[in-house]
């Protein structure tokens, strides 16, 4: 198989603290992983993909200095949201690709509510 | 630009009673065509992956088939089970990033 962990699941900060959101690949090793946020009753939206030891590419409209992503090993990327408001809320989905392979796997997604 | 268009939004079942969720998508080349399911709160499952017109991958009750210009996902025999949000995805040649369409949300009544 292919497991794709995140942690946390579930996290709830105040205004204006960042949060790190972790993704593994448990079974494999991904040389590109993508992030991607989920609005209520909407399909996932892209906002960067990561390669293992080099600089995340973000979507247009996507802010790299609020969003800071971090691809230090084969198997772990990071997400940490800074200063984190209340329309930063929403569901953050990471996937994983294995190297030479076109399936992402997707981990099983963090919940983030900022009051 | 890539656009994947899922149909129908929304799909009642009753269990046995099968049916078959649409996938049409433009790109300029198919790099692969990709299916998951999601269940509320949490993240996509991997169901299939498709590269070529004609292929066609099976997995329970579920078969993915696919032509030049869209592809189906049929259920046969649905169980209440099997409810959930199916996503369509697909990549290009030219890409990495998937565009997935925007979903059909399957309820299969007992």
């Amino acid at each position: 198989g292919a497991v794709v962990s995140q942690h946390p699941s579930r996290v709830i900060c105040k205004s204006g603290t960042s949060v790190k959101i972790e993704c593994r690949s448990l079974d494999f090793q991904a040389t590109t992983m993508f992030w991607y946020r989920q609005f209520p009753k909407q399909s996932l939206m892209l906002m960067a993909t990561s390669n293992e030891g080099s600089k995340a590419t973000y979507e247009q409209g996507v802010e790299k200095d609020k969003f800071l992503i971090n691809h230090a090993s084969l198997t772990l990327s990071t997400l940490t949201v800074t200063s984190a408001h209340p329309e930063d809320s929403s569901f953050y989905i990471c996937s994983a690709k294995r190297t030479g392979q076109e399936t992402q796997y997707f981990g099983p997604g963090t919940r983030l509510l900022v009051l | 630009e890539d656009q994947v268009t899922q149909s129908p939004e929304a799909l009642r079942l009753q269990e046995g009673e099968s049916s078959s969720l649409n996938c049409s998508y433009t790109v300029s080349g198919l790099r692969g065509l990709f299916w998951y399911r999601q269940d509320p709160g949490k993240g996509p499952e991997f169901l299939f992956t498709l590269y070529s017109a004609g292929e066609e991958k099976e997995k329970e009750r579920l078969k993915a088939t696919l032509t030049k210009k869209e592809s189906f996902l049929h259920i046969t025999a649905p169980k209440p089970e099997d409810s959930a949000t199916y996503l369509c995805a697909v990549k290009e040649t030219s890409g990495s990033r998937l565009t997935f369409g925007e979903g059909t949300q399957l309820t299969v009544n007992p």
